[in-house]
């Protein structure tokens, strides 16, 4: 049971734009930043967003984060074959005396 | 480039320890925390812990307390995870990823190394 909570599927047809969620609690999402990963079949998770909503260099802007309250959400224009992989949010929480924490992760197929 | 490279799979049985190694190149090794990430097959990330490599400093997850020790030898700019009492509940990918923005962004990741328990 992860402590940050995705829909474990999300869908879209080439061109379209999709929403993958992440609600967390106060002691994380609300006062801690959200990063988003991207990983890939068979690969290793790739950054995809920093901050909230930062793009690291590299990262195309069809990919958008956004944060309310204790909740962020990825938001992916323009969709397309490739973007098909599993997409993880994290934030720090501050319970506990601190850990990293993740999202179950969401798999975007692409119609 | 930035890389960080990982030592390759391991199958170890129930009772015993593994060490992952993890070597940066393409930026300063002690300028920046190695986070520790693991993935069981067909499930989520799991942190596990940092290590900050200029001091030796370490914080881990509560869950890993008392089983897991990270490690660095900064003359060759590699870390070290290791894992003691393996379980079968332990087979997964372990990944190291550098830590940025107080070691809560990872940015990159190791190609992960595949560590399976079985009698």
């Amino acid at each position: 049971q992860s402590v940050l909570t995705q829909p474990p599927s999300a869908s879209g047809t080439p061109g379209q734009r999709v929403t993958i969620s992440c609600s967390g609690s106060s002691s994380n999402i609300g006062g801690n930043y959200v990063y988003w990963y991207q990983q890939l079949p068979g690969t290793a998770p790739k950054l995809l967003i920093y901050r909230n909503d930062q793009r690291p260099s590299g990262v195309r802007d069809r990919f958008s984060g956004s944060k309310s309250g204790n909740s962020a959400s990825l938001a992916i224009s323009g969709l397309r074959s490739e973007d098909e992989a599993y997409y993880y949010c994290s934030s720090w929480d501050d319970r506990l005396s601190g850990s990293v924490v993740f999202g179950g992760g969401t798999k975007l197929t692409v119609l | 480039q930035v890389q960080l490279v990982q030592s390759g799979a391991e199958v170890k049985k129930p009772g015993a320890s593994v060490k992952v190694s993890c070597k940066a190149s393409g930026y300063t090794f002690s300028t920046y925390d190695i986070n520790w990430v693991r993935q069981a097959t067909g499930q989520g990330l799991e942190w596990m812990g940092w290590m900050n490599p200029k001091s030796g400093n370490t914080g881990y997850a509560r869950k890993f307390q008392g089983r897991v020790t990270m490690t660095r030898n900064t003359s060759m700019s590699t870390a070290y995870m290791e894992l003691s009492s393996l379980t079968s509940e332990d087979t997964a990918v372990y990944y190291c990823a550098r830590g940025l923005d107080n070691s809560r962004e990872f940015d990159p990741w190791g190609q992960g190394t595949l560590v399976i328990v079985s009698s």
